[in-house]
């Protein structure tokens, strides 16, 4: 059974400043991916970023970057020149090659300060 | 391009009482998944279809039973609501190829209470 743990129930930061959401994973797969999704008030699920585990470099997505550190299991999500419109509930996702169900996190809620 | 859509957006049940949920897509995927959330709990997985014609369970499937009536819609039905089913409910559907890591698109939820 895979899980996620995003230990951050909730985080703030300044407009216009940076922020890291953590998050970790347990997995006994080798071939698996990972994602970061929004949730804004309007509850839809936004892909933000994603992260095939076999690729070393790590992805971006212009403001959006991550960290993936394979061996300690932990993929956290840095957002740069924080904007009003980041403020969302954010969800760490992990899922399987050839089985894509996924395994998501309890999610951290972002508040953008003015 | 409508991507996934869900029907209803909101329903109000009473203890006892059916209902299916509604879900289509316009993407042609082979994949689609119905997950519930709860405060706290992020998204849980109750049943995915692979592929048109088979159904599997997930995480929480116990009082929930679905259809994937052709390619494109995939239903979600209560057979005898419980206020614990309270809950949004939200389609995905990804797709589906084998050895493709894909992402899943989600539909923009239900909000069902069951008093």
């Amino acid at each position: 059974a895979q899980t996620v743990t995003q230990s951050q129930p909730e985080m703030s930061v300044q407009e216009a400043e940076t922020v890291t959401l953590s998050c970790t994973y347990d997995t006994s797969e080798s071939d698996y991916y990972l994602f970061w999704y929004k949730q804004p008030p309007s509850r839809q699920m936004i892909l933000v970023i994603r992260q095939e585990a076999y690729k070393q470099q790590n992805a971006t997505e212009n403001r959006f970057s991550v960290n993936f550190q394979k061996a300690a299991k932990s993929f956290s999500l840095k957002i740069s020149d924080s904007q009003l419109g980041d403020a969302a509930m954010y969800f760490c996702a992990v899922g399987n090659f050839g089985n894509e169900k996924l395994t998501f996190g309890t999610g951290t809620r972002l508040t953008i300060i003015p | 391009n409508a991507g996934v859509t869900q029907t209803p957006k909101f329903q109000v049940l009473k203890t006892g009482q059916s209902m299916t949920l509604q879900c289509a897509q316009d993407m042609n995927h082979n994949s689609m998944y119905w997950y519930r959330q709860d405060p706290g709990m992020g998204l849980r997985l109750i049943y995915y279809s692979a592929s048109e014609g088979t159904t599997d369970k997930g995480e929480v499937p116990n009082g929930y039973n679905v259809s994937r009536l052709n390619k494109r819609e995939f239903s979600l039905r209560l057979e005898s609501a419980a206020p614990s089913q309270t809950s949004v409910y939200f389609c995905a559907s990804t797709r589906g190829l084998a050895g493709v890591a894909d992402t899943q698109y989600f539909g923009p939820g239900t909000r069902l209470t069951v008093l």
